[in-house]
């Protein structure tokens, strides 16, 4: 099942804040946020594992709660180059196969 | 380093043709899987490959085949193409599940079906 993301699409300056949200209904071992510019492959950020600790990605940060199944996505004084769909992947384990389902997506445009 | 090679990046095709796209990848990656991407609906999986000769179905499988023949391939395969297939394709590489890492993507394809 689809991880569920929010906002849908965030509208920001230069310089402003943005928070992401990715939930789950299933427990997760692990949380994969991806950036695709417009007609590009979507390229990785980071991973966020069952029992880690808080990535960082320049001055994007995420965070993993597995108690809630949910993960959220920290983009702190945005820059142009930050715009683009932001892709939480979720992976459940089961045996020693692991397959990473991705949600809807959410647009970030960050402004001049 | 070539990386993830999808082909072709283009395709046209009529309904009821069938075609095959093309993935190879270099890195000596176990973990091969196929996406879907539509708008509005993100990234769905079609099928995945933990290693050779082992696949398994995603969330979106009907009217797909794959095979793992090498590590190196993981073709694509639409037998009898529907408009509902039109869509842009990414196939992705990464290391086995037991290390979980980031996935490597091709370029994509982009199919139309007429």
């Amino acid at each position: 099942q689809q991880p569920v993301q929010s906002p849908q699409a965030v509208i920001l300056r230069e310089g402003e804040d943005a928070v992401i949200n990715c939930s789950s209904s299933k427990a997760l071992y692990s949380v994969h946020w991806y950036r695709q510019k417009h007609g590009e492959a979507p390229v990785f950020l980071m991973i966020l594992l069952k029992g880690g600790e808080q990535m960082r990605h320049e001055k994007i940060s995420a965070s993993f709660n597995e108690k809630k199944q949910q993960s959220s996505l920290y983009l702190t004084a945005s820059q142009l180059s930050y715009s683009g769909t932001y892709f939480c992947g979720t992976e459940i384990r089961w045996g020693n196969t692991g397959k990473l389902i991705f949600g809807q997506g959410t647009t970030l445009q960050v402004k001049p | 380093n070539a990386g993830v090679t999808q082909t072709p990046k283009f395709q046209v095709l009529k309904t009821g043709q069938s075609m095959t796209l093309q993935c190879a990848q270099d890195m000596n990656h176990e973990y091969m899987s196929w996406y879907r991407q539509d708008p509005g609906m993100g990234l769905r999986l079609i099928h995945y490959s933990v290693g050779a000769g082992i696949t398994d179905q995603g969330e979106v499988p009907n009217g797909y085949n794959v095979s793992r023949s090498t590590t190196e391939d993981f073709p694509l395969r639409l037998l009898s193409a529907a408009p509902s297939q039109t869509s842009v394709y990414f196939c992705a590489s990464s290391r086995p599940p037991g290390n979980t890492g980031e996935l490597f993507f091709g370029e994509g394809s982009r199919l139309t079906v007429l």
